[in-house]
């Protein structure tokens, strides 16, 4: 089945800064590749997701790049604020599956 | 108007019991899915349902059942509660395997 690895599972940052999130699948029928936003007591809710036919999407502060012959993929964001503070969950569901694969997520912590 | 929902949001019970979770979407998707969350926040698949056929069933006990009256419902029946069934549980909703999950709110269960 496929495999999910998601660094680091921990992030700190100064309000302002940068923060990647990186994401390495098995499966190479994989074509869809969403990251979902988890706030504290809060369900999770996609922020973005990019498909297999292109290699970057952005939108505002964050972006999505994919590598599909390295198998990754990663999350980026720029100008990190407070409220961007959650844990950040990859997915990359196996092509043709119903079997959701998410990585085991990453906590994201913006210190104002 | 809410897409995913499932009640109740709060279930505290003793060791033992039998408790159920119920689980509505009004997108007209053709799939749902259970989750469990615990304290490490890891979001592990428990039962994925496509057009009333259980597609996968990872390694939960049989304690755990998943009842689906029709497509937009799918309630998750829990027998004879242990301590180690404490945790957030995630209803979900997509498409397909390779689209967008919608999470409902969480059940937050505690096991006495």
């Amino acid at each position: 089945g496929e495999n999910v690895e998601q660094h680091p599972s921990t992030l700190s940052v100064q309000e302002g800064d940068s923060a990647v999130i990186k994401c390495t699948y098995s499966d190479s029928a994989s074509n869809y590749f969403p990251w979902y936003k988890q706030e504290l007591g809060k369900r999770p809710q996609l922020i973005i997701d990019i498909r297999s036919n292109v290699g970057e999407k952005k939108d505002q502060r964050i972006a999505v790049t994919l590598n599909k012959t390295a198998k990754h993929f990663s999350l980026h964001i720029t100008e990190t604020q407070p409220e961007d503070s959650a844990v950040y969950f990859c997915a990359a569901p196996p092509g043709g599956s119903y079997i959701p694969t998410f990585g085991r997520g990453t906590s994201l912590i913006v210190h104002p | 108007d809410t897409a995913v929902s499932q009640t109740p949001k709060y279930l505290v019970t003793q060791m033992g019991n039998d408790k159920s979770i119920k689980c509505e979407q009004n997108l007209g998707h053709d799939t749902m899915y259970w989750y469990k969350q615990d304290s490490k926040k890891f979001l592990k698949i428990m039962f994925s349902y496509n057009n009333k056929e259980l597609i996968i069933n990872e390694t939960v006990p049989n304690r755990f059942s998943p009842k689906s009256p029709d497509k937009a419902h799918l309630n998750l029946h829990i027998n004879s509660l242990e301590l180690g069934d404490s945790a957030v549980y995630f209803c979900a909703s997509s498409q397909d395997g390779a689209d967008t999950q919608y999470f409902g709110p969480g059940t937050r269960l505690t096991v006495l």
